[in-house]
């Protein structure tokens, strides 16, 4: 099945700054969506971005896609202490009602 | 609140028992799912759920089977528990989305920290 892989595996950025995290993935999708956890809990849909979508904003979070490359990225601007999580793209492909996740992306935001 | 309730957040069970883990959501949503979260190896589909009394296998459905009797409720049933079951369980549920599209988003719940004995 197909994967994402997110780039980088941990990320420690200080309170203020921007965090980016990259995702790539191996076959044709439908839609690529980013999920947060937080240490020990479930995972919380944050975005969704279409095959036919090259950008998207959500508050503090901004979206790109690039089928070409086969590549996404998730942008996080002005980063809180709070945001300290790990991240994952999960893909879908046509017509497939489930999702296939990467291995996430730690993200440490430094007060 | 929506929500996807797992019923137990911690779970210590001996090696050869019969474990079911619930999962409850109050979403309507026609499709459920259930993977397991290990260390190094992110999340892993075990079995999926698109209506009632409907199952798919995932990627690792061995060890396991699944139950949906009821639209809201699906359960994963480790028949006998090994060691290497030992991980975190997350169930999901989603609507199917508009149209063709598929476009939806997983609602998961908090998780049940599994460990085999």
């Amino acid at each position: 099945s197909q994967q994402g892989e997110e780039d980088p595996q941990a990320l420690s950025i200080q309170e203020g700054e921007n965090a980016t995290m990259n995702c790539s993935y191996k076959t044709s999708i439908n839609n690529l969506q980013w999920y947060r956890q937080n240490s020990g809990r479930g995972l919380v849909h944050l975005i969704l971005i279409r095959s036919n979508e090259r950008e998207k904003h959500s508050g503090r979070l901004r979206v790109t896609l690039d089928t070409s490359k086969k590549s996404s990225s998730l942008l996080i601007t002005a980063s809180r202490a709070a945001d300290t999580a790990s991240y994952f793209c999960a893909t879908s492909g046509a017509g497939s009602y489930q999702l296939t996740f990467g291995k996430g992306t730690k993200l440490s935001v430094i007060p | 609140d929506v929500k996807v309730t797992q019923s137990s957040r911690y779970l210590v069970k001996r090696t050869g028992e019969k474990v079911f883990l619930e999962c409850v959501q109050d979403m309507d949503h026609e499709n459920m799912f259930w993977y397991r979260q290990d260390p190094g190896l992110g999340l892993r589909l075990i079995y999926f759920s698109y209506d009632v009394k409907m199952k798919e296998k995932g990627d690792i459905p061995e060890g396991y089977s699944v139950s949906r009797e009821k639209k809201e409720r699906f359960s994963l049933i480790l028949e006998s528990a090994s060691t290497n079951q030992t991980s975190m369980y997350l169930c999901a549920s989603s609507s199917p989305g508009q149209g063709q599209t598929r476009d939806y988003g997983y609602t998961f719940g908090s998780g049940t920290r599994l460990t085999v004995v």
